[in-house]
């Protein structure tokens, strides 16, 4: 069975503080993917790494930023959290050209 | 523009009503289409994946199909447990983008 874990499940922060969302799967899989989902929107891509220190931008990746220091942990930082970057943050991972499976997800209030 | 679109936005069944649910996609060059369940404050379960036209899918009630522009997910005698969103997602064959639906939200009633 695919395992993605992620974290934190609820997380509430400050204004201005600097987030962790730590994601970590156990398949051995290349490509590994941070969401977020808001309601209406669907989920939009921020950023996506094909390989270990290797990162792209997806969609929204303002205000985001990622590290890939090893193949199965895949970290989204929120530089200084602002209250519009409260959302459930979904990790995926994926072989080469497959199915993207998905973590629980982290739901995180910036007050 | 890549796009993907997901019909209706919420549908609401008797037990036992058969029924469709819409995936329909403007992406060019498809490598792959998904289908996804997710459960309120859940991640998305993977169903599916359908690669190319005329292919189909089944797993208990469930049965996902393909054209060349649109995929239905397919429900037959639905239970209430089957009550979800149903997320759609393809996948170009180039880069390692997916294009996510906004989802149709199910509810199956007793």
């Amino acid at each position: 069975d695919v395992k993605v874990t992620q974290s934190s499940r609820y997380l509430v922060k400050r204004t201005g503080e600097k987030v962790f969302l730590e994601c970590v799967q156990d398949m051995d899989h290349e490509n590994m993917f941070w969401y977020r989902q808001d309601p209406g929107l669907g989920l939009r891509l921020i950023y996506f790494s094909y390989d270990v220190k290797m990162k792209e931008k997806g969609d929204i990746p303002e205000g985001y930023s990622v590290s890939r220091e090893k193949k199965e942990r895949f970290s989204l930082i929120l530089e200084s959290a602002s209250t519009n970057q409260t959302s459930m943050y979904l990790c995926a991972s994926s072989p080469l050209g497959r199915t993207q499976y998905f973590g629980p997800g982290t739901r995180l209030l910036v007050l | 523009e890549d796009q993907v679109t997901q019909s209706p936005e919420a549908l609401r069944l008797q037990e036992g009503e058969s029924s469709s649910l819409n995936c329909s996609y403007t992406v060019s060059g498809l490598r792959g289409l998904f289908w996804y369940r997710q459960d309120p404050g859940k991640g998305p379960e993977f169903l599916f994946t359908l690669y190319s036209a005329g292919e189909e899918k089944e797993k208990e009630r469930l049965k996902a199909t393909l054209t060349k522009k649109e995929s239905f997910l397919h429900i037959t005698a639905p239970k209430p447990e089957d009550s979800a969103t149903y997320l759609c997602a393809v996948e170009k064959n180039t880069g390692n983008q997916f294009y996510f639906g906004t989802g149709t939200s199910l509810t199956v009633i007793p």
